[in-house]
């Protein structure tokens, strides 16, 4: 079994201002993972995925994240945010093609 | 327009009252899955199918019953909704080989009274 654990559930930060997501994951087996990004009232978008290979992955919306196999992390990055960024953040892992385990998301408001 | 879509997108429903979501894609994918979101939990799988006719339990199955007659379609089925099932509900698809990527539907908000 696969569980995520999204360290932060609020994270306000100031428009221009870099922001992290945390996430850890524990699994028994390889995982593949995923960051999602909810707007409000939609439904959910992959902003990036990692599935082997270099563990820096960049997405879309000028995020990244850095795959760390040793410390199970998982954590999501943007330099500088805008306003349009306000949204909840869901990490995900999965073991194959069909089930997924999604973290408690965190609430990302970003502030002029 | 490659999508998933879902129907309806809001429902309000009494105890007790037999209700279908309904839910297809057009990708020609293999997999399907059905999510119910929850403020404080994220999204916990339901139930999810590997191609037609084969079903299989995710997390939260309890209350729920799914079929998968078609490839493009994957209805959700609730025969006895009750309060606790008041819930913001997601479908998805996944094309094999894709490492779980899943493509998500609109969403279809639930209220049980």
């Amino acid at each position: 079994a696969q569980s995520v654990t999204q360290l932060d559930s609020q994270v306000p930060v100031f428009e221009e201002a870099p922001v992290e997501l945390r996430c850890n994951y524990s699994s028994s087996v390889s995982v593949y993972l995923f960051w999602y990004v909810q707007y409000p009232n939609q439904g959910l978008q992959l902003l990036l995925k990692y599935l082997s290979g270099s563990t820096l992955v960049k997405g879309i919306n000028g995020f990244e994240a850095e795959f760390n196999k040793s410390q199970t992390s998982f954590h999501l990055r943007k330099p500088s945010v805008h306003i349009s960024d306000t949204a909840e953040y869901f990490c995900a892992v999965s073991p194959n093609d069909y089930k997924l385990s999604f973290g408690a998301g965190t609430t990302v408001t970003v502030r002029a | 327009e490659a999508q998933v879509t879902q129907n309806p997108r809001y429902l309000i429903t009494v105890t007790g009252k037999k209700l279908t979501v309904t839910c297809s894609q057009n990708m020609n994918h293999e997999y399907m899955s059905w999510y119910r979101q929850d403020p404080g939990l994220g999204l916990r799988q339901i139930y999810y199918s590997m191609n037609v006719e084969v079903t299989d339990k995710g997390d939260v199955p309890e209350g729920y019953k799914v079929s998968r007659k078609e490839k493009r379609n994957f209805p959700l089925i609730l025969e006895s909704p009750s309060p606790n099932q008041t819930s913001l509900y997601f479908c998805a698809s996944t094309k094999s080989g894709q490492g779980g990527e899943q493509y998500f539907g609109p969403g279809t908000r639930l209220t049980v009274t």
